[in-house]
């Protein structure tokens, strides 16, 4: 099984500020790495998919980038709602999928 | 619009059986998977399988394999997951979403958009 890796934890930044959210796979995904969001009380949101594309109606601060087995999500100026918790998830070999155990972006 | 949207929380106690269902709208149902994914209390995220409604192919995570079982009624465009021996351990949030291949198209399966709204599943004596 691919056990993907999520670093840091915890991010503490302040609105306007940078964020920058890893994920490391235990072997190569080649680029099948999405990023998701996930706000309290609320199902999952898709963010990012196949490592650097952003899905439908997803603001252009958010980008992905990386392939293999390093992948970095990064938001360029965080916004109020952006604060939240975000997922990495490999579709490395199917039918398997797995997560990452999340990045917690809370407010400094 | 895509929309998933699920049955509502349950209550149930240790032994007892129970069948949660999400429902599909806004797209053609039977030519995407569904997948379910588990969220047990302040947890991460679970893929638990994935069923494609068409031909009700089903696969399972080992995890979940013989736990629980997956299924589908395309004439209603809706997706099952069930349990036949609940334990206090299955109290958790469960979430299906569509999955599918926004760059290669067709019936593939790879990420997971939308989500259905999740139904809490409560397993207490």
């Amino acid at each position: 099984e691919i056990v993907l890796t999520q670093s840091p934890a915890t991010l503490s930044l302040s609105p306007g500020e940078r964020a920058t959210l890893s994920c490391r796979a235990s072997q190569s995904v080649s680029s099948y790495l999405a990023w998701y969001q996930q706000k309290p009380g609320q199902a999952p949101r898709l963010l990012i998919y196949d490592a650097s594309n952003r899905a439908t109606g997803i603001p252009a601060r958010f980008s992905g980038r990386g392939s293999g087995t390093d992948f970095t999500l990064t938001i360029s100026s965080l916004e109020p709602e952006d604060f939240a918790v975000y997922y990495c998830h490999q579709r490395g070999n199917w039918p398997s999928f797995t997560f990452g155990p999340g990045t917690k972006v809370d407010i400094k | 619009e895509v929309q998933l949207v699920q049955s509502g929380a349950e209550v149930k106690k240790p032994g007892e059986s129970l069948k949660i269902s999400c429902k599909g709208s806004g797209y053609r149902f039977t030519s995407k998977w569904i997948v379910w994914v588990r969220q047990m209390p302040g947890k991460g995220l679970e893929w638990m399988g994935s069923i494609y409604p068409g031909d009700s192919d089903t696969r399972y995570s080992p995890s979940f394999q013989g736990q629980v079982t997956i299924s589908a009624d395309k004439s209603i465009s809706t997706a099952y997951l069930q349990w036949s021996n609940l334990k206090a351990s299955d109290t958790a949030m469960y979430y299906c979403a569509r999955c599918y291949d926004p760059l290669r198209g067709g019936d593939n399966c790879y990420w997971f958009d939308p989500w259905g709204q999740g139904t809490l599943v409560t397993v207490s004596s």
